[in-house]
């Protein structure tokens, strides 16, 4: 694709429900990023995949959080049990080497109510 | 640790006016330095870098310059656009560290733009 596409652009749920989140990388791209950006924050490493494995999970929150990537392409975050604090916007970003510039996707709207 | 500081906004100027952004970094290492823009319903996208110290990013009008000295990458341009509101973000990546690929993000100035 022309970009980085992430779905769904907005999502809201209850408290306690477990939400998965979708990212399709530009194709070609070996390495992918997910990132949070909570209100008034800085955006806040989450996961890095070097094609499907995950060499540096060091930023997911906590174990509700777990991501995984398969044929080296599509990524999904999944938040289970969720909180109100994990409310943010879920940015996924994709490189074609590791230390190649990053292009990011529009982003995914959390809101846990 | 590694991290960035950037000045608070919103920052609010005219067209035609100079913007200067402010930028602080802490690092461990030598970093490399980047800003980059996110405007209204777009993702992040690189604005420009700088990778070793006294390098000169430019994109756009815009610049910075990698101060060793001062630990400072601040974001300048000489006449803003009311296209240019956007959110800035400054970041360092530490190509002496296993973790090279991690960008480590400042927490995003707010430009706006009056005609």
């Amino acid at each position: 694709g022309a970009g980085v596409s992430q779905s769904p652009s907005n999502k809201v749920t209850e408290k306690g429900k477990d939400v998965e989140l979708r990212c399709d990388p530009i194709s070609g791209h070996t390495a992918l990023y997910w990132y949070r950006q909570s209100l008034g924050q800085g955006l806040e490493f989450l996961i890095y995949f070097q094609g499907n494995s995950a060499p540096d999970k060091s930023g997911l929150p906590s174990d509700r959080f777990s991501a995984e990537r398969t044929g080296g392409s599509v990524s999904t975050l999944t938040i289970q049990r969720t909180q109100q604090e994990d409310s943010a916007v879920y940015l996924c970003a994709s490189s074609f080497t590791y230390n190649s510039p990053l292009h990011f996707g529009n982003g995914t709207r959390l809101t846990v109510t | 640790g590694n991290s960035v500081t950037q000045m608070e906004g919103p920052v609010t100027l005219s067209e035609e006016a100079f913007l200067t952004i402010n930028c602080t970094y802490t690092a461990t290492g030598y970093p490399s330095l980047f800003w980059y823009v996110q405007y209204p319903g777009e993702g992040l996208q690189l604005l420009l870098k700088a990778t070793k110290a006294d390098d000169k990013g430019s994109n756009k009008g815009f610049e910075a310059t990698y101060r060793k000295e001062t630990t400072s990458f601040h974001l300048e341009k000489g006449s803003v656009q009311v296209s240019d509101s956007a959110v800035y973000f400054c970041a360092l990546s530490d190509p002496s560290e296993d973790s090279s690929y991690k960008l480590i993000f400042g927490s995003g100035t707010r430009l706006l733009v009056r005609p």
